[in-house]
């Protein structure tokens, strides 16, 4: 069955960085577009980047754009996020999906920029 | 930016009663790449329509869909105490994939 494992997540100071990792399986990791989507606590859900199935094409929302930097590993069926430049505005639950839309969704890893 | 705006912000219903929820687009969503999720507490969201009016694999046939371009229509007949819950639309035709705020459907 589908499974999308997220980590990565924590405690970190503004201005910090934090890459996190979803570990996909149960399906061929290279035939899907794969996305990040946050959610602030209590709040709704944000769009936040995604990428092609060869990484030639990426995405991301204004509110992360230059500070955040999605990749992914198609030999490891992997998706990662690099954040760097953090801000407190940035703590949420932060969830790996598979598609465009998102039919397949992770757990979510909470990050929280905080000093 | 498409912004989605849902309505209404809560809805009160009963078990059996019919629910009528709305996403409403600021600009025409392209190929009606609209889709709408359910998400629990504690729970991450599950997909339940896509392309407009398709059910994802699994979702019951009491959810249904419609709409085109700027309006869009989450229906939900006959509720069942588990559909109580947010419900957002999302828009996946152009970039950025905007969200809707959401709407809570509550017991009354």
């Amino acid at each position: 069955q589908v499974q999308l494992v997220e980590s990565g997540g924590g405690l970190v100071k503004p201005g910090g960085s934090l890459r996190l990792s979803c570990a996909a399986s149960g399906f061929t990791f290279s035939d899907y577009y794969m996305n990040w989507i946050r959610q602030a606590p209590g709040k709704g859900l944000e769009w936040v980047s995604y990428i092609s199935t060869t990484s030639s094409f990426t995405n991301y929302a204004d509110s992360v754009k230059g500070r955040f930097t999605i990749s992914r590993d198609n030999a490891k069926n992997s998706l990662y996020l690099q954040m760097n430049s953090l801000r407190a505005e940035d703590t949420a639950v932060y969830y790996c999906t598979r598609g465009l839309p998102s039919g397949y969704w992770g757990q979510g890893t909470l990050v929280t920029v905080s000093s | 930016e498409i912004v989605l705006t849902q309505s209404p912000g809560t809805l009160s219903l009963s078990p059996g009663e019919r629910a009528t929820l709305s996403c409403r687009a600021s600009q025409s969503v392209s190929s009606n790449s609209l889709a709408w999720y359910q998400q629990k507490p504690g729970q991450a969201p599950r997909l339940l329509i896509y392309g407009a009016s398709s059910r994802a694999t699994g979702i019951p046939g009491r959810f249904s869909g419609s709409g085109s371009e700027t309006d869009f229509t989450l229906t939900i007949t006959s509720l069942e105490p588990e559909d109580f819950a947010v419900y957002f639309c999302q828009q996946y035709g152009r970039s950025p994939h905007t969200f809707g705020q959401g709407t809570k459907l509550d017991i009354k």
